[in-house]
């Protein structure tokens, strides 16, 4: 399977900071990466697919980028609204695996 | 509105079985591959099994091969996760979620989830 490790683990942050989550494979695989926000008690909600591509409904200020091995989300502008843990997935083959999160919290 | 609503979850002993339904409105269900994603207790996610759009194919994460079947009834507008000798280690948020891109894809929308404790 393909691991995916992001970091850092936990980010603190301010209201209007800008901040980059990173998230690496274990392996090549191209553009097939996908971003979630979940918030404590609900299920994740989809943010960025094919690394790059801002889903349906997704604020502007969030954004993906990166190919291969090496992959970035970034808040340009972070929101209340934004605290939360963010997963990356891969979707090179069937077995579809998940970063191990990202948790933003108030600094 | 695309939905998609679980339920089924709860208490069951080590070894026993338990049968997930996800009832899906606002979209034409019969035309999509759908997944079941799970979250163990303050851990991260992971892809259980999916579903070809008319139920020919299935796939399954290795830890659940011979134990879980995923199916579906297109006229019912529903997917089901059957669930057999179950472990503590599958005691986890059982997300309902519709495959997008292709058969291998990303996850979107998720529904609410339904909790599944394995546990004596």
């Amino acid at each position: 399977d393909i691991q995916m490790t992001q970091s850092p683990s936990t980010l603190s942050a301010s209201v209007g900071d800008r901040v980059t989550i990173t998230c690496r494979a274990s392996q090549s695989i191209s553009s097939w990466l996908a971003w979630y926000q979940q918030k404590p008690g609900k299920a994740p909600k989809l943010l960025i697919y094919d690394a790059s591509s801002l889903g349906s409904g997704v604020p502007s200020r969030f954004s993906g980028s990166g190919s291969g091995t090496e992959f970035t989300l970034t808040i340009s502008s972070l929101q209340p609204d934004d605290f939360a843990t963010y997963y990356c997935q891969q979707y090179n083959s069937y077995s579809r695996t998940f970063g191990q999160g990202t948790k933003v919290e108030i600094k | 509105e695309v939905q998609l609503v679980e339920s089924g979850g709860g208490l069951v002993q080590p070894g026993g079985s338990l049968r997930l339904s996800c009832a899906a409105s606002g979209f034409t269900f019969s035309s999509y591959w759908m997944s079941w994603v799970r979250q163990a207790p303050g851990k991260g996610l992971e892809w259980v099994a999916n579903i070809k759009e008319d139920g020919s194919e299935k796939y399954y994460v290795d830890s659940v091969k011979g134990r879980f079947t995923i199916s579906r009834d297109n006229a019912k507008i529903s997917l089901y996760l059957q669930m057999n000798s179950l472990r503590a280690e599958d005691t986890a948020v059982y997300y309902c979620v519709r495959d997008r891109g292709s058969a291998f894809g990303w996850f979107d929308p998720w529904g609410q989830g339904t909790l599944v404790t394995v546990s004596s």
